[in-house]
């Protein structure tokens, strides 16, 4: 059983509001990266952090941001919450040279 | 930019018959081919990787960069094998590209 866990499971947020979503890693991993995957389309990379640096984004606006702590453990904050961020966003945890071990995701509903 | 391409949202076979699932990717340099599988109601998982070139639960996968495909097959589809299955990609920075995913749905 993969040990990285995604909080909350479920989330519903009104237009405008923010979101902070969290991950907590796999054991002996230094890199996380987050998805944002919509229904019906396959998980889309958001970005990775890796020692507490953004390493690596990708076409999302600035109003998605992380944060990486000493721990290794990882959130997701979107600010102006639009109804399109409604998705499951899911976080993966890794190291060089080993595979990614993916959490069960948050769903994200947007009203 | 990296894409990729996995043409069928939906396949269907028959149990004990081939599988093939088709997966084309665009790549300007030397990228990381997977094969992720996500069972119903389980979390995404890696199913194999083409550096590894391992067969994992039956199937395997050839990168062919002339034809840029990463096409995944089994000669037998068993049920259990019903699953969503994504092609991924890894360029620079290890960011990883998915395609949109072959739903595999093997009938009794």
């Amino acid at each position: 059983e993969t040990g990285v866990t995604q909080s909350p499971t479920h989330l519903i947020k009104t237009r405008g509001q923010q979101v902070t979503l969290r991950c907590s890693s796999q054991s002996g991993h230094n890199t996380v990266s987050w998805y944002q995957q919509a229904l019906g389309q396959g998980p889309q990379f958001i970005f990775q952090y890796y020692r507490e640096e953004e390493n690596g984004r990708g076409n999302f606006p600035p109003r998605f941001s992380g944060l990486q702590f000493p721990n290794y453990s990882s959130e997701l904050n979107v600010n102006a919450l639009e109804l399109d961020d409604s998705a499951l966003y899911l976080c993966a945890s890794t190291s060089p040279n080993t595979e990614a071990f993916f959490g069960q995701g948050t769903r994200l509903t947007v009203v | 930019a990296q894409r990729v391409t996995q043409p069928e949202k939906l396949l269907s076979v028959f149990k004990g018959a081939p599988v093939e699932l088709k997966c084309n990717y665009s790549y300007s340099g030397s990228p990381e081919l997977f094969w992720y599988v996500q069972y119903s109601r389980q979390r995404l998982q890696l199913l194999l990787r083409h550096i590894s070139r391992e067969s994992i639960k039956g199937f395997t996968a050839d990168l062919n960069k002339g034809e840029t495909s990463f096409h995944l097959k089994k000669p037998f589809a068993q049920e259990e094998d019903s699953a969503m299955y994504y092609c991924a990609l890894s360029g620079g920075y290890q960011k990883v590209t998915f395609g949109t995913g072959t739903k595999l749905q093997v009938i009794p």
